[in-house]
């Protein structure tokens, strides 16, 4: 099973301010099969990247996805008070897909 | 306008069964991968398991702590996914989500196993 670890646990930021969100694997994710994913309390998840560096229909482009192998990283250029939030990052190339533990998001 | 739409959750006593609805409008349940997600209270997200669309076999998968007990299932004529869930245990209690692939989430169910 490929675990997935996020950093940091909590991010504090204001903003206007650049997030840096960290996936790391414990192995090569298959063919950069690579998603992230952001959830606001009591809400479902909303998908923001796939495939590593895609964006989701109707994703802003204030977020981009880059990396590959086993360091994967989401980048929020310039945040807007609706993306605190909390971010997973999900492997889906090999079974059983796994999801990193979060990254929280705080102002 | 894609939507999904849970039902079937509430509370259960230890070794009991539920069976879990996801009702899909807007695309075609059997030409997509669907998958079960769940989340423990306060908790983070638990990938549980998923279904490949029929033209790629519609074979399923599951998570280690689910597989024997889970069973994803479809019924093409009605588009709607469901999650068969039985002998559950109280690490079971969780708000379950259906979700496309990579795509539209359900807005959750939630299941308590307790006595």
């Amino acid at each position: 099973e490929i675990v997935l670890t996020q950093s940091p646990g909590t991010l504090s930021l204001s903003p206007g301010e650049r997030a840096t969100l960290s996936c790391r694997a414990s192995q090569s994710v298959s063919s950069n099969s690579l998603a992230w994913y952001q959830q606001k309390p009591g809400q479902a998840p909303r998908l923001l990247i796939y495939a590593a560096s895609s964006r989701a229909t109707g994703i802003p482009d204030r977020f981009s996805g880059s990396g590959s192998g086993t360091d994967f990283t989401l980048t929020i250029s310039r945040l807007e008070p609706e993306d605190f939030a909390v971010y997973y990052c999900q492997q889906y190339g090999s079974s059983p897909w796994t999801f990193g533990q979060g990254t929280k998001v705080e102002i | 306008e894609v939507q999904l739409v849970e039902s079937g959750g509430g509370l259960v006593k230890p070794g009991g069964s539920l069976r879990l609805s996801c009702a899909a409008s807007g695309f075609t349940v059997s030409n997509t991968w669907m998958t079960w997600v769940r989340q423990a209270p306060g908790k983070g997200l638990e990938w549980v398991g998923r279904i490949k669309r029929k033209s790629d076999g519609g074979t399923t998968d599951y998570a280690a702590p689910v597989k024997g007990r889970f069973t994803i299932s479809r019924d093409d004529s009605k588009n709607t996914l469901y999650l068969q869930m039985n002998s559950l245990k109280t690490e079971d209690t969780a708000v379950y989500y259906c979700s496309e692939t990579l795509g539209h989430w359900g807005q959750g169910t939630l299941v308590t196993v307790s006595s």
